[in-house]
């Protein structure tokens, strides 16, 4: 079974450093990789997709993520934090069921200090 | 609409009572997701539906929680006789179609308190 590995409960960081959050997976396949963002209060907002081709991966907000198949981890990526970034990110693994279905992970809180 | 929405955004509710909850998809999304967040989980997948059928119930915890979906709008989860350990943010999702890299869109969600 499908599986997300998101070590890191809570993070802080202070506004304009460099932010990098874990996620390892488990998954038979070639998985399918999302990044998702929860703002309180918000539903949640794609903030990037894996699903073939190049490895590292371009979001929104300047956010990025890393593909390493070897080390079965999909990281997130942001050179410079901003207080707004302040939410919950979850990582998600999808399968090829022929539907997208999701297992996510617990999530990690990111809380930005100025 | 302009995105998913949920109602009621908020319940408070009896122990042995029932609760529904309503998602209203993006327009034109065919398939549509429940799923359940508790405090400090990440979301547990509770039910897809495709059109009106429900291909994936896997998630459903119980025979407690039942869903439907009127043609390819609006569904309601269904919780009866709610315990505690039912009281979670239920979360409701829709994209265009089942392929696997449609995007899936959430709701803002309807968080269930069970006394």
């Amino acid at each position: 079974a499908q599986s997300v590995t998101q070590p890191d409960i809570h993070i802080t960081v202070s506004e304009g450093a460099s932010l990098e959050l874990r996620c390892n997976y488990s998954y038979g396949a070639t998985p399918y990789l999302f990044w998702y963002v929860q703002s309180p209060g918000q539903g949640l907002q794609l903030l990037l997709k894996y699903f073939s081709g190049d490895t590292l991966v371009q979001g929104i907000k300047g956010f990025e993520a890393e593909f390493k198949r070897s080390q079965s981890s999909f990281n997130l990526r942001k050179p410079s934090v901003h207080w707004s970034d302040a939410a919950e990110y979850f990582c998600a693994v999808g399968g090829s069921g022929g539907y997208q279905k999701v297992t996510f992970g617990i999530g990690t809180k990111l809380q930005v200090i100025p | 609409g302009a995105g998913v929405s949920q109602s009621p955004s908020n319940k408070v509710t009896e122990k042995g009572k029932d609760v529904e909850l309503r998602c209203d998809p993006i327009s034109g999304h065919t398939a549509l997701y429940w799923y359940r967040q508790r405090l400090g989980q990440g979301l547990e997948f509770l039910i897809y539906f495709q059109g009106n059928s429900a291909p994936d119930k896997s998630g459903l915890p119980s025979d407690r929680f039942s869903a439907e979906r009127t043609g390819e709008s609006v569904s309601t989860l269904t919780i009866q006789r709610t315990q505690q350990e039912d009281s979670a943010v239920y979360l409701c999702a829709s994209s265009l179609g089942p392929r696997e890299n449609n995007e899936q869109f959430f709701g803002p969600g309807t968080r269930l308190t069970v006394l």
